[in-house]
């Protein structure tokens, strides 16, 4: 079975300090992974994803995210925070099999500070 | 961000009402998704369409009816709906079900409190 963990509810971090937000996930097989952020009363958008290649990925606004498969991780990163990075972020993850549903985790709340 | 939009983007009503919301997508995209959206929770796939046709009902309960006229358009018809359903109501689309690698592009949502 599929699952996907996001363990911490909320990262905190100061402007200009570079941030992590953590992703685990499960699947048979060759996963592909997403990360979406979502903005106060908006819907979720777009970041990145892995495919397949390079285990570092580079998404919008400047967020990269690595790949790494024997830790079955894909951790969102930035080198340096923007107070206006501040939003929910969702990691999802899909098996490779046609029956596979993209799963979504529960969420980050990331909060930058100034 | 206006790829997907929904209307109403809030929406109040009773246990006994009917109400529709409505998604529509500017992307040139065959599927479309509605998602249920509840704080502290994974977002709950509900339906799926492929081309007009549903794929995929995701054992929701049939006080939400979804409606498929074309591959632009996606409705979901609620009726006697229990407080428990106040959630963001999030649709979705994608170019097409036939990779695992497909993008889902997300619309802003619809607000609901069922009173």
């Amino acid at each position: 079975a599929q699952s996907v963990a996001q363990p911490e509810d909320q990262v905190n971090v100061a402007e200009g300090n570079p941030l992590t937000v953590k992703c685990t996930y499960s699947v048979s097989g060759n996963p592909y992974l997403f990360w979406y952020v979502q903005y106060p009363n908006r819907g979720l958008q777009f970041l990145l994803k892995y495919i397949t290649g390079d285990n570092l990925v580079k998404g919008s606004y400047g967020f990269e995210a690595e790949f790494n498969k024997s830790q079955t991780s894909f951790h969102l990163k930035k080198p340096s925070a923007l107070v206006s990075d501040s939003a929910l972020y969702f990691c999802a993850v899909r098996g490779a099999y046609n029956t596979d549903k993209l799963i979504f985790g529960t969420g980050t709340r990331l909060q930058v500070f100034p | 961000e206006t790829g997907v939009t929904q209307t109403p983007r809030h929406l109040v009503m009773g246990m006994t009402n009917k109400k529709s919301l409505k998604c529509e997508q500017h992307l040139g995209h065959n599927a479309m998704y509605w998602y249920k959206q509840s704080a502290k929770k994974p977002l709950e796939l509900m339906f799926v369409y492929n081309f007009k046709e549903q794929t995929e009902n995701n054992s929701v309960p049939s006080r939400f009816s979804p409606e498929c006229p074309n591959s632009s358009h996606l409705f979901l018809h609620l009726h006697t709906l229990q407080p428990e359903d106040s959630a963001l109501y999030l649709c979705a689309s994608s170019q097409g079900l036939q990779g695992a690698e497909e993008t889902q592009y997300f619309g802003p949502g619809t607000r609901l409190l069922v009173l």
